[in-house]
């Protein structure tokens, strides 16, 4: 099993490019998530999906969204980037049903905006 | 909103030496607690997590971490630090406002080990 893999791992975009962030999973969870971490703010949930076709708002979602149209593939994109959405993100996934379940991380990507 | 606190951003232990990482949550009832760690350029992996029962929790790697409802704390320890520790730790809480979907993790701790 791959587990979580995350496309690409490095992005460098201009100012107003968009792009997607591609996640995938092989351990048929029910849950996935997108997060992004900064320095010295851990991490933070953009949006995340309880099931396939499935999608709700994290606590900073501004700036991107999401679709999950098969059960094993999340994506996040970002429509026109700015600079502060320099980060590194992760995706995670886990089996469901509440969070006790362990989340499981991807490697993440690191994307700088100029 | 729950929240949760991890007040020391770094931690310096001398390779043997003990550690504890100090957590503290803010949340009504009883919450569901984790600890994740994250080795440079890694995803987070959990060491362990708690919901009911004993309040002692053994995780991987040799951590344990202790619930004290009544400090709302949860606090991350090994007996003897190894150099492959050196990593930054997150702790975490399920958040009640998702239906419990989702967590909050605190803005970590990174732990230096020296020889």
């Amino acid at each position: 099993n791959a587990g979580v893999t995350q496309t690409p791992k490095f992005r460098v975009l201009k100012t107003g490019q968009s792009m997607t962030l591609l996640c995938a999973q092989d351990m048929n969870h029910e849950y996935m998530y997108w997060y992004r971490q900064d320095p010295g703010m851990g991490l933070r949930l953009i949006h995340y999906s309880v099931g396939e076709g499935t999608t709700a708002k994290g606590e900073v979602p501004d700036g991107y969204n999401v679709s999950r149209l098969k059960k094993q593939n999340f994506l996040l994109g970002l429509e026109s980037a700015a600079p502060s959405q320099t980060s590194v993100y992760f995706c995670a996934s886990s089996r469901g049903l509440n969070s006790y379940n362990e989340q499981f991380f991807g490697p993440g990507t690191r994307l700088t905006v100029l | 909103a729950q929240s949760v606190t991890q007040p020391d951003i770094h931690i310096t232990v001398s390779e043997g030496a003990s550690l504890e990482l100090r957590c503290n949550y803010s949340y009504g009832a009883t919450p569901y607690l984790f600890w994740y760690v994250q080795s440079p350029g890694q995803g987070l992996q959990l060491l362990l997590k708690y919901f009911s029962g004993d309040t002692l929790v053994q995780g991987i790697k040799g951590f344990e971490a202790e619930f004290k409802r009544s400090q709302s704390s949860f606090n991350l320890r090994k007996p003897s630090v190894h150099w492959s520790d050196a990593a930054e730790y997150f702790c975490a809480v399920g958040d009640m406002n998702s239906g419990y979907s989702t967590l909050t993790f605190g803005k970590g701790t990174m732990l230096l080990v020296s020889p």
